[in-house]
């Protein structure tokens, strides 16, 4: 079963617009980590926050948790062409490691 | 540092076979994980990996079974496969010492296999 959904599915904007990817999910958790995967390779690790951090910034990347109404969001500021990808939310129930992944969002973005 | 790698990169089976696929943790990791990722789909959990033994399991039949050996690579093994094992296999491996809140996940570019 998958406890991630990602919204959008998809999402289309042009090189230098922020993109903003939201993620909820379902039961408690320890952490909650982003990939970035091009088409159909491997995962690339983004971004990790803990349950008790709020916020996190890595580059051109900020990333939100609210574990009250247990979502997160991850912003892509000035993006750029080489960003096109799809973008997976997971989280670790119960501290497990075994991460549960939503269906991502495919984000395109055109030159 | 060499990261997490996989061998091999594309596979082709028939129904009614076994496949072994492999992969090396990045340098220093013990826990490995596997994943398998249907077309459109996000990855699911099959099983991990630490110190040798199995440390958890997802919803997976047990023709889906796998080794890790003492310098921390893994191997997966599907036997009797099924159409529906055309995915793409992801090993990821996670480094120790740290707590599991912090430990993040590193993911090999994957095995991509085709039942036919």
């Amino acid at each position: 079963s998958q406890q991630g959904e990602e919204d959008p599915q998809a999402l289309s904007i042009q090189e230098g617009e922020n993109a903003t990817m939201n993620c909820s999910y379902k039961t408690s958790i320890n952490n909650l980590q982003w990939y970035r995967q091009n088409s159909g390779r491997g995962l690339v690790h983004l971004i990790l926050i803990r349950s008790n951090e709020r916020e996190k910034h890595s580059g051109r990347l900020r990333v939100t948790l609210d574990t009250s109404k247990k979502s997160s969001s991850l912003l892509i500021t000035a993006s750029r062409a080489a960003d096109t990808a799809s973008y997976f939310c997971a989280t670790d129930p119960g501290g497990s490691e075994k991460l549960v992944f939503g269906k991502g969002t495919k984000l395109t973005v055109n030159p | 540092e060499t990261g997490v790698t996989q061998s091999p990169t594309h596979l082709i089976k028939t129904r009614g076979q076994q496949v072994t696929l492999r992969c090396s943790s990045q340098s220093g990791h013990n826990t490995v994980s596997w994943y398998q990722q249907a077309l459109g789909q996000g990855p699911q959990f099959i099983f991990q990996y630490y110190r040798e033994e199995e440390n958890g399991r997802g919803n997976f039949p047990p023709r889906f079974s796998g080794l890790q050996f003492p310098n921390y690579s893994s191997e997966l093994n599907v036997n009797a496969l099924e159409l529906d094992d055309s995915a793409l296999y992801l090993c990821a491996s996670s480094p120790p010492g740290l707590p599991p809140a912090s430990r993040e996940q590193f993911f090999g570019p994957g095995t991509r296999l085709t039942v036919l």
